[in-house]
């Protein structure tokens, strides 16, 4: 699975849109781009993925750049339970069960 | 519904003990995962259920660490000799289906601290 680079850590004020970025430089072109966020003392929790166009679902929007080597997860409107570890994965899909590889992740902080 | 549960939430062992984890995934849920995951650190694989059939323990860190779900439902992950750097949340993740592209789903995890 491609490597992604993440910045360590982010801040936002609430109500206001927060925009993570992630680069995976090396990624394939069968392999899509997920998003995971861990919330203290939970475990990880799904938000969204895409392969090449842009994705918006209730939680959030995956924009992701035409030659895909980098990608921004977009939460519209933050609020103080969004602040979390937010991970960005690549991986293949179809291609077996695949196990998630974490990086560091991105630590988003809502101030209010 | 009733998401990914684990037990016990907190478990404190002495150096040299077995400790014994418990998983219930989703009802239905083919694939189940095991994830340690370290202080500060994002969570690493361990191995991979579907159904009854373990696929893949690539990740188990030593021969201490066992793992199995013999009904294909319940799983659990057992840990031998427990050391210092066992020390760790240890997840549990299970999704709908054999080839594992769906999401997946994780239980709030068993933090293990060792003394």
């Amino acid at each position: 699975d491609a490597k992604t680079t993440q910045p360590t850590s982010m801040d936002c004020a609430e109500g206001r849109a927060a925009n993570l970025p992630c680069n995976h430089s090396t990624i394939s072109g069968n392999e899509y781009v997920y998003w995971y966020r861990q919330i203290h003392s939970q475990g990880p929790q799904y938000i969204i993925h895409g392969l090449k166009n842009n994705e918006t679902n209730e939680m959030a929007s995956l924009i992701i750049t035409e030659d895909r080597k980098s990608s921004t997860l977009i939460l519209p409107h933050a609020t103080l339970r969004d602040t979390a570890v937010y991970y960005c994965i690549v991986r293949v899909r179809f291609q077996g069960a695949q196990k998630l590889v974490f990086g560091q992740g991105t630590r988003l902080t809502i101030n209010p | 519904g009733a998401g990914v549960s684990q037990s016990p939430r907190y478990k404190v062992a002495k150096r040299g003990q077995d400790v014994a984890l418990r998983c219930d995934p989703i009802s239905g849920h083919v694939s189940l995962f095991w994830y340690q995951q370290a202080l500060g650190q994002g969570p690493e694989f361990l191995t991979y259920f579907q159904n009854e059939a373990q696929l893949d323990k690539s990740g188990l860190p030593s021969d201490r660490f066992f793992a199995e779900r013999p009904e294909g439902s319940v799983s659990t992950l057992k840990i031998q000799r427990t050391q210092q750097e066992d020390s760790a949340v240890y997840l549990c993740a299970s999704s709908p289906r054999r080839t594992g592209d769906y999401e997946q789903y994780f239980g709030p995890g068993t933090r293990l601290t060792v003394t």
